[in-house]
């Protein structure tokens, strides 16, 4: 089974519109982490959010903004007002206290933002 | 800011060929691992590392692969026999402590197998 789950395999978007990337996971820890990360088309790997378990404020940053719900153990990511410098590959990622600390990935969604 | 480093940054080899991918972790890090990414797929965990032994290990990492801190400051992985299907990306990640569950990743060595 799949820990982490990105739904969306690809979204486009027009410039200027906002789009949220879903993130649902599955941990039977009670202490984890969320993570986001970005990959532009050069490959590495961008921190964006890091998220622990004990704490489910969400969190604005510039025209981001993250929505961490334990009850429906999601974690989602708004982008407002999309630039065409937000086209790349976002993965959500899961870390667990209990399995080593390992990340768990999803399969990414690849966003496109359109002129 | 301190930051992970990987060289090459490409490796091409062809196969049956030894590869070593090198990384230069957070200098007082202490858990170190490597991940693969195949082109247009997921990043997978390979092997965790910490105090000079593996600490965890995935399907993945068979035979063929090893790891090794060798002077203290490198963490390299190295692919004994490399296989077409070896082709992607890998990325090496350090953490700090045991209470800090954020890894540092570096820039990744893009490895194509010929």
């Amino acid at each position: 089974a799949q820990k982490v789950t990105q739904a969306q395999t690809e979204i486009s978007v027009v410039e200027k519109e906002d789009v949220t990337l879903d993130c649902v996971y599955e941990t039977r820890d009670t202490t984890y982490y969320l993570f986001w990360y970005k990959q532009p088309p050069s490959g590495e790997l961008v921190f964006l959010i890091r998220r622990n378990s004990f704490d489910e404020q969400n969190e604005i940053s510039g025209r981001y903004s993250w929505n961490f719900q334990k009850s429906t153990s999601s974690f989602n990511f708004t982008i407002t007002a999309s630039q065409v410098v937000d086209s790349a590959v976002y993965f959500c990622a899961l870390s667990e206290a209990q399995n080593g600390n390992q990340f768990y990935f999803g399969t990414g969604t690849s966003l496109t933002v359109i002129p | 800011e301190p930051e992970v480093t990987q060289t090459p940054s490409h490796q091409v080899t062809q196969m049956g060929q030894e590869v070593i991918l090198r990384c230069v972790p957070i200098s007082n890090h202490l858990y170190f691992y490597w991940y693969r990414q195949i082109l247009g797929q997921k990043v997978e965990f390979l092997v965790s590392f910490y105090n000079n032994e593996i600490s965890e290990k995935s399907e993945i990492f068979d035979d063929q692969f090893s790891v090794e801190r060798p002077d203290g400051s490198n963490f390299t992985l190295k692919i004994r026999s490399t296989k077409l299907e070896d082709s992607a990306m890998y990325f090496c990640a350090s953490r700090d402590s045991r209470w800090d569950y954020e890894q540092y990743f570096g820039p990744g060595t893009r490895l194509t197998v010929t």
